[in-house]
């Protein structure tokens, strides 16, 4: 089993949908996660941390589900400016800092 | 404040053949670290350091890749001899250290080796 894992997309979407991300983890001792957002050919960049208790940007709502070593990110409202590659990302801490990206679900939205 | 700054951009070499990135992170980031990110894959860890000391070199094919940052400051990785399967972007992030910092990257090099 890999050690992050992702749906596997492509997601193709309306403007204005609402569309979910799914990512699993292997490691139980994981201790923080992330979503990056990857523009194509560009740099992968922070779209937000995932805490505990679950959190919110705007139109974006992550969610962490330990005890099912589950990430979620849902998008609402999708804007073309959303297309773009999505990465899950767990922080193992084996070594202090041992960040796995996970494949990347990509999003298109469509006009 | 200004970014991670990687070099070259793009580079094209014959396989066998040698080649060499240099990344600069961001002022006052301890930690550096290296991926490889083949087309339609993540981002996969080469080597973290902890300024100028490795913390991770599980994934770095030591056979015939070698990175350094003998300062804590600049790193450079470096490929010798390369492979046809050596063609991805590699792509430099760094962050200050703490477990739940942000990694910043630079805009990556597209290596391609034919």
């Amino acid at each position: 089993r890999k050690e992050v894992e992702q749906d596997p997309g492509p997601f193709n979407v309306p403007e204005g949908a609402t569309v979910a991300f799914n990512c699993t983890y292997s490691n139980s001792a994981s201790q923080s996660f992330f979503w990056y957002r990857q523009d194509c050919r560009k740099e992968p960049k922070l779209l937000m941390s995932v805490y505990s208790s679950g959190n919110e940007d705007g139109r974006f709502t992550a969610q962490l589900n330990r005890a099912s070593q589950y990430i979620s990110l849902l998008i609402r409202d999708s804007k073309l400016s959303d297309s773009a590659t999505y990465l899950c990302v767990v922080n193992s801490d084996n070594y202090g800092q041992n960040f796995v990206f996970g494949p990347g679900t990509r999003l298109s939205v469509l006009p | 404040e200004a970014g991670v700054a990687q070099s070259p951009r793009y580079k094209i070499i014959e396989k066998r053949q040698s080649v060499a990135f240099w990344c600069n992170p961001i002022s006052g980031h301890a930690t550096l670290y290296w991926y490889q990110q083949i087309l339609g894959q993540g981002p996969k860890l080469l080597i973290q350091f902890q300024n100028n000391g490795v913390v991770d070199d599980s994934q770095l094919p030591k056979d015939r890749f070698s990175a350094e940052r003998l300062k804590g400051v600049d790193s450079t990785l470096k490929i010798q001899p390369a492979k046809l399967e050596d063609s991805a972007v590699y792509l430099c992030a760094s962050s200050s250290g703490l477990a739940d910092n942000e990694q910043f990257f630079g805009p990556g090099t597209r290596l391609t080796v034919l």
